[in-house]
């Protein structure tokens, strides 16, 4: 089955900075690669998605990359606020008949302010 | 638009004892997942519904563990006997349907703590 990875599983940075999340999959079927974050004892939301077909989409300070060759693409946050602090998790998709999201270990972020 | 309701939202029960949780998807979403998301760790998908059917059930443990989506709508999700690593929360997602790629929308969850 699909063997889904991130990295780091903690980051912290100060308020301010950039943070990055890489996120390597094993199933090349993928086409669909979202990124879920998840406040403490809140419900994982979506956050940013891409498709297979597009190399990078940016909204706002959040951006994520997919780089299908290599299996792996990256959540990018700029300028980081508090509220960002969060577990942030990929779910690459292969999509097809079951649509069925394998969710990463998850990251934690931490802002300093 | 009304999101995915969930009850109870806290459970706590004794090992081997049972336990049921309800779920009811956004009004018009065919596809209706549940997952569980243990401590520290990232959702799993225990089953999938498309409508009333099941597409994907493969890390269900089926001899403990059993969900029903009978009218295509609203689902349970049933423990029993329950053991001590089923604590965790189960958290109820929809979709509008399963094909390409659709957005999961969560409920807020259903915590169960196991003694």
């Amino acid at each position: 089955g699909e063997n889904v990875e991130q990295h780091p599983s903690t980051l912290s940075v100060q308020e301010g900075d950039s943070a990055v999340i890489k996120c390597t999959y094993s199933d090349s079927a993928s086409n669909y690669f979202p990124w879920y974050k998840q406040e403490l004892g809140k419900r994982p939301q979506l956050i940013i998605d891409i498709r297979s077909n597009v190399g990078e989409k940016k909204d706002q300070r959040i951006a994520v990359t997919l780089n299908k060759t290599a299996k792996h693409f990256s959540l990018h946050i700029t300028e980081t606020q508090p509220e960002d602090s969060a577990v942030y998790f990929c779910a690459p998709c292969a999509g097809g008949a079951t649509n069925k999201l394998i969710f990463g270990t998850g990251t934690l972020l931490a802002v300093q302010p | 638009e009304a999101g995915v309701a969930q009850s109870p939202r806290y459970k706590i029960i004794e090992k081997r004892q049972s336990v049921a949780f309800w779920c009811n998807p956004i009004s018009g979403h065919a596809t209706l997942y549940w997952y569980q998301q243990i401590l520290g760790q990232g959702p799993k998908l225990l089953i999938q519904f498309q409508n009333n059917g099941v597409v994907d059930d493969s890390q269900l443990p089926k001899d403990r563990f059993s969900a029903e989506r009978l009218k295509g709508v609203d689902s349970t999700l049933k423990i029993q006997p329950a053991k001590l690593e089923d604590s965790a929360v189960y958290l109820c997602a929809s979709s509008i349907d399963s094909s390409g790629a659709n957005v999961l929308t969560f409920g807020a969850g259903s915590r169960l703590t196991v003694l």
